[in-house]
């Protein structure tokens, strides 16, 4: 069984400020980890993705996340925020469940408002 | 950029009636997947097809839903009998294979049940 905890519903950051959004996961296989984005009455994005090798992953827009087995965390940060970062980030996590599928599991997501 | 596209963008039902969404999935996709996003909850895995077959299915996937590839690009779901519960925006993903590809999702169908 897997599950993904994001804390805070919903984060603010200045424009320039770091960003950071938190994601923990459990899962009883080995995981991959991934991070969307959904802007306004769009769907799901891809941002980045750890599977395995590299423990810290870039993705798109200057994001990136750290890979932390030990904390089971894979949180995503950004050094200076956009104003068009301001999104819902969603964290997911998937992994071989013995049923020939690798479903996603994702968290309630994170709604990131930059403020001017 | 190949994309899942997905059609329509909006469908309004009435209660007990059936409706398809229709997903077009990346052309080299071996794997089709089904979410849902109920206003304001998180994104809910419905089913995996693989191979002209559902390889897992979730428990809100009951009876009453059904997916099916009718030809070499289509990806249906069909729920047959709408309940209003039902009202969600539905997405469809397609990734090339398992092993932690990533899935790459369309736009969504908002499907409003009244």
């Amino acid at each position: 069984a897997q599950s993904v905890t994001q804390l805070g519903s919903h984060v603010s950051v200045s424009e320039g400020a770091l960003v950071l959004l938190r994601c923990n996961y459990s899962s009883s296989v080995p995981p991959y980890l991934f991070w969307y984005v959904q802007y306004p009455n769009q769907g799901l994005q891809l941002l980045l993705k750890y599977t395995t090798g590299a423990t810290l992953v870039k993705g798109i827009n200057g994001f990136e996340a750290e890979f932390k087995k030990s904390e089971t965390s894979f949180h995503l940060t950004k050094p200076s925020a956009h104003m068009s970062d301001a999104a819902e980030y969603f964290c997911a996590v998937s992994g071989y469940s013995g049923a020939g599928s690798y479903q996603l599991t994702f968290g309630k997501g994170t709604k990131l408002s930059v403020i001017p | 950029e190949p994309e899942v596209t997905q059609t329509p963008s909006h469908q309004v039902t009435q209660m007990g009636q059936e409706v398809i969404l229709r997903c077009v999935p990346i052309s080299n996709h071996l794997y089709f997947y089904w979410y849902r996003q109920i206003l304001g909850q998180k994104v809910e895995f419905l089913v995996s097809f693989y191979n002209n077959e559902i390889s897992e299915k979730s428990e809100i996937f009951d009876d009453q839903f059904s997916v099916e590839r009718p030809d070499g690009s289509n990806f249906t779901l069909k729920i047959r009998s709408t309940k209003l519960e039902d009202s969600a925006m539905y997405f469809c993903a397609s990734s090339e294979g398992p092993g932690g590809g990533p899935q790459f999702f369309g736009p969504g169908t908002r499907l409003t049940v009244l």
